[in-house]
């Protein structure tokens, strides 16, 4: 099974309007963070914002926000006033346990957004 | 603030030559991760390093080694290398801090062609 899914197809937002990423995962560790990094046409790998399983609140980044639904496995980035530049591929990730020994990354397929002036 | 730095950003090689990708993470991260991204791809977990010991390994092909050295940089080797390894391939690094793994940082890819 999928353990990180963002089936949205290509995201199309107006310049200055606020636009919704999704992702859901799936795991059976209780101890898991979720990620999201901006991956420009450049090919860059840019960390945005992070949610820990037992982080009581929404994270927030600047612009970005995380709508971290835990009893539905949902963890959706929430970007405010979309700039040009914010036109990139985002994925969505996942580390489940989170010591030295298995902290590797699981990633989402991807969502490219683009925004229009 | 300083990032992970790897080198080269590009590279060309033909088939079955081998290569040799390095990562430089940034200062005071003690684990370094390696990933592999085919065009139009997820990046897919190959290989990390933590303390300059092997911690976890992923889809790494046999064809593959990595290590990490005593200044905590690393390098991944490829061998007899095949047009399906052509990919972007990232190190990352992150710092544990109270025995649990903070987040991951990227460098900015290692462009592989093979030709």
């Amino acid at each position: 099974a999928q353990k990180i899914t963002q089936t949205q197809p290509g995201m199309f937002v107006q310049e200055k309007e606020a636009v919704t990423l999704d992702c859901t995962y799936d795991t059976s560790d209780p101890s898991y963070g979720l990620f999201w990094y901006k991956q420009p046409s450049s090919g860059e790998m840019i960390f945005l914002i992070y949610q820990g399983s037992y982080d009581q609140q929404n994270a927030t980044e600047g612009r970005y926000s995380l709508n971290f639904q835990k009893a539905r496995k949902s963890a959706n980035l929430v970007i405010s006033a979309s700039q040009l530049g914010d036109s990139a591929m985002y994925f969505c990730a996942m580390r489940e346990g989170n010591t030295g020994a298995n902290s590797k990354l699981t990633f989402g397929k991807g969502i490219t957004l683009s925004v229009r002036p | 603030a300083a990032g992970v730095i790897q080198s080269p950003r590009h590279l060309i090689k033909e088939k079955r030559e081998t290569a040799t990708l390095k990562c430089y993470p940034i200062p005071r991260h003690d684990t370094v991760y390696w990933y592999q991204q085919g065009p139009g791809q997820d990046p897919q977990f190959l290989i990390s390093f933590y303390e300059k010991m092997q911690s976890d390994k992923g889809s790494i092909p046999d064809r593959f080694s990595a290590q990490q050295f005593s200044d905590y940089h690393s390098e991944l080797n490829m061998s007899s290398l095949e047009l399906g390894d052509s990919a972007l391939y990232f190190c990352a690094s992150s710092r544990t801090s109270g025995g649990l793994q903070e987040t991951q940082y990227f460098g900015p890819g290692t462009r592989l062609l093979v030709l």
